[in-house]
């Protein structure tokens, strides 16, 4: 079993939808989870960044993460075509971790 | 203003030929990272220096050296270069560990393309 699961998609949504991205994970000792957008060709751009559990807000993104049962979330609201990209969720353990474990990425495309 | 930076961004090479992509960061971190990111965009990790200190070292062939001449730069050399070492290969930067939160920046990517 992969530390970190992720569909790999593709995703196909139409613009103004609520997107829902989703990543699990076997490690209990993860304590910070991160959600990385990837656009073609590019690097991973940081577009969210949590710890613990619970839900962190930004913008139209909202991260959620709910560690008993070992399942995080990114929801975007009022997608774009510009939300149109790779979306890796990241997690790493206690402070002090250096090493990041990525799911496969999901791929979203946003249809105008 | 570029925070990581990554030469060369294409690099098309002959199997068995020596090559090196250098990464450099400007934000004043203490660690870097070489991550390679296949074909189906799983990005995993190979190597991270802690000022200038190795301390992560994957499971990775032996033709990968990397090195960091200071804590703004680490490059990767890779030596009789093979079919399957086609990848692009990504530098990240983070002020890792100990009291910080340790978000990881990266670079553009190199694509690396062995013929």
């Amino acid at each position: 079993q992969k530390e970190v699961e992720q569909d790999p998609g593709p995703l196909s949504v139409p613009e103004g939808a609520i997107v829902s991205l989703n990543c699990t994970y076997s490690n209990s000792a993860f304590q910070y989870f991160m959600w990385y957008r990837q656009y073609s060709r590019k690097g991973p751009e940081l577009l969210m960044y949590t710890y613990s559990s619970g839900n962190k807000e930004d913008g139209r993104f909202t991260a959620q993460v709910d560690k008993s049962s070992k399942y995080i979330s990114l929801f975007i609201r009022d997608s774009q075509p510009s939300d149109s990209a790779t979306y890796l969720c990241a997690m790493t353990g206690p402070r002090g971790t250096y090493k990041y474990i990525f799911g496969t990425g999901t791929r979203l495309k946003v249809l105008a | 203003d570029t925070a990581v930076s990554q030469t060369p961004k294409y690099l098309v090479t002959q199997m068995g030929n020596d090559k090196s992509i250098k990464c450099e960061q400007n934000l004043g971190h203490d660690t870097m990272y070489w991550y390679k990111q296949d074909s189906k965009k799983f990005l995993k990790i190979m190597f991270s220096y802690n000022n200038k200190e190795l301390i992560i070292n994957e499971t990775v062939p032996n033709r990968f050296s990397p090195k960091s001449p200071d804590k703004a730069h680490l490059n990767l050399h890779i030596n009789s270069l093979e079919l399957g070492d086609s990848a692009v290969y990504f530098c990240a930067s983070s002020q890792g560990g100990g009291r910080s939160t340790n978000e990881q920046f990266f670079g553009p990517g190199t694509r690396l393309t062995v013929l």
